[in-house]
């Protein structure tokens, strides 16, 4: 059983389209990130959120923390073919733990 | 330049065979992390190491042994490869324990 259950898995949408991903979990993290991953290549980090209710923007993406610190979710506008990638999410718990991740491809 | 390497990039190895995934990272960060990624499951931690001859267990340890004799080295050993440990690898380190991992490229292990 994931400690971190992310969905969908896998999400296939048109170029402007909006869409959002979950990152769900029965515990509290002291800190929850999301990183992006292409093929070949490690995951790379989009954001940290630390507090609770704390929304964060990155240009098209906005995350945001649960007010309990044990979800999260990432929304992105307008989507364009550069964010395909698979979007994981980490939280804190003594050590990172990861979700599966949401596999998006973005058609133009 | 800094960052984090892993070598090799591809391995095929028989069962039964040992094989070493090698890590260097050239931040100084005190962490560093073996992270093991399949279909279905993300990435699952195999052990971490807080600093130099400091390890411990993560999510998924059996089958596997760490060192960390050097800080900037953290190497990964499968004593004798299953064909279950057929996966991608992924190091990591942070600063901080909570700190944002910076990721290697992966190994992509092959086990026949």
């Amino acid at each position: 059983t994931q400690l971190l259950e992310q969905s969908p898995q896998f999400l296939s949408i048109q170029e402007g389209e909006n869409l959002t991903v979950y990152c769900n979990s029965s515990s509290v993290f002291s800190s929850l990130q999301w990183y992006r991953q292409e093929p070949g290549e490690g995951p790379v980090l989009l954001v940290t959120v630390v507090t609770g209710g704390e929304v964060k923007k990155l240009k098209r993406l906005t995350f945001q923390f649960g007010d309990a610190r044990k979800d999260s979710s990432l929304h992105i506008t307008a989507a364009q073919p550069g964010d395909t990638g698979l979007y994981l999410c980490a939280g804190d718990n003594n050590d990172m733990r990861f979700g599966a991740g949401t596999r998006l491809t973005v058609k133009p | 330049d800094a960052g984090i390497t892993q070598s090799p990039r591809y391995k095929i190895t028989e069962t039964g065979r040992q094989v070493t995934l090698m890590c260097h990272q050239t931040w100084s960060h005190s962490y560093m992390f073996w992270y093991r990624q399949d279909l279905g499951h993300g990435l699952r931690l195999i052990y971490y190491s807080a600093a130099a001859d400091i390890t411990d267990k993560g999510e998924v340890p059996d089958g596997y042994v760490v060192s960390r004799s050097k800080t900037e080295n953290f190497p990964l050993t499968l004593e004798s490869a299953t064909r279950s440990q057929t996966s991608v690898y992924f190091c990591a380190s942070s600063e901080y324990p909570d700190s944002p991992l910076h990721f290697g490229n992966g190994t992509r292990l092959t086990v026949t």
